[in-house]
């Protein structure tokens, strides 16, 4: 089975920050990687797909890049509505990025 | 507008049995891959299980092999989740989510449901 690790696990940023968040998969997987937020008490959402590509209606804050093992998710300029944990997946999904506020 | 509402969940005993269902509205629900997610108390998310539009292929991940099965009714726009032999570790709360392909490919999850419990318990 494909193993995803993320990093960080929590990351504290202030409003106006650039944000990055790594996904490392055990083998390749070509572009085939998502990316989610999820809020408590909430379902996940779909921001980015296909690596790259952004899922309709999200901020185009979010850009998601990256190909065979290692990924990227960047938030560009981080806003209140963006603290959350932010999953990886490709199949399996990663431990997930809390981002909190400084 | 899409809609995906599970329902089946509550307290189990260890060893025993449960069928969740989920049932999805607002898109041509034959069209797409189906799967399951979970997300135990205070963890991460999880893929359970997923099946493609016309059932031809299934995968599950490897903590639930053997003993969950998944299921689709495409006439009645459903989606199942039967489990057996449910162990303490299986207390979670269950995601149904419409992939954006039809086939098992992408994983992809464009909707999801807002979940229901399962409590595996004695």
């Amino acid at each position: 089975d494909i193993q995803m690790t993320q990093s960080p696990s929590t990351l504290s940023a202030s409003v106006g920050d650039r944000v990055t968040i790594t996904c490392r998969a055990s083998q390749s997987i070509s572009s085939w990687l998502a990316w989610y937020q999820q809020k408590p008490g909430k379902a996940p959402k779909l921001l980015i797909y296909k690596a790259s590509s952004l899922e309709s209606g999200v901020p185009s804050r979010f850009s998601g890049s990256g190909s065979g093992t290692e990924f990227t998710l960047t938030i560009s300029s981080l806003q209140p509505d963006d603290f959350a944990t932010y999953y990886c997946q490709r199949e399996t999904f990663g431990q997930g990025t809390k981002v909190e506020i400084k | 507008e899409v809609q995906l509402v599970e329902s089946g969940g509550g307290l189990v005993q260890p060893g025993r049995s449960l069928r969740l269902s989920c049932a999805a509205s607002g898109f041509t629900f034959d069209d797409y891959a189906m799967h399951w997610v979970r997300q135990a108390p205070g963890k991460g998310l999880e893929w359970v299980s997923g099946i493609s539009w016309n059932s031809g292929s299934i995968g599950y991940a490897d903590s639930v092999k053997g003993r969950f099965t998944i299921s689709r009714d495409n006439a009645k726009n459903s989606l199942y989740l039967q489990m057996n032999s449910l162990r303490a570790e299986d207390t979670a709360l269950y995601y149904c989510a419409k992939d954006k392909l039809g086939f098992l490919e992408w994983f992809t999850f464009d909707y999801w449901g807002q979940g229901t419990l399962v409590t595996v318990s004695s």
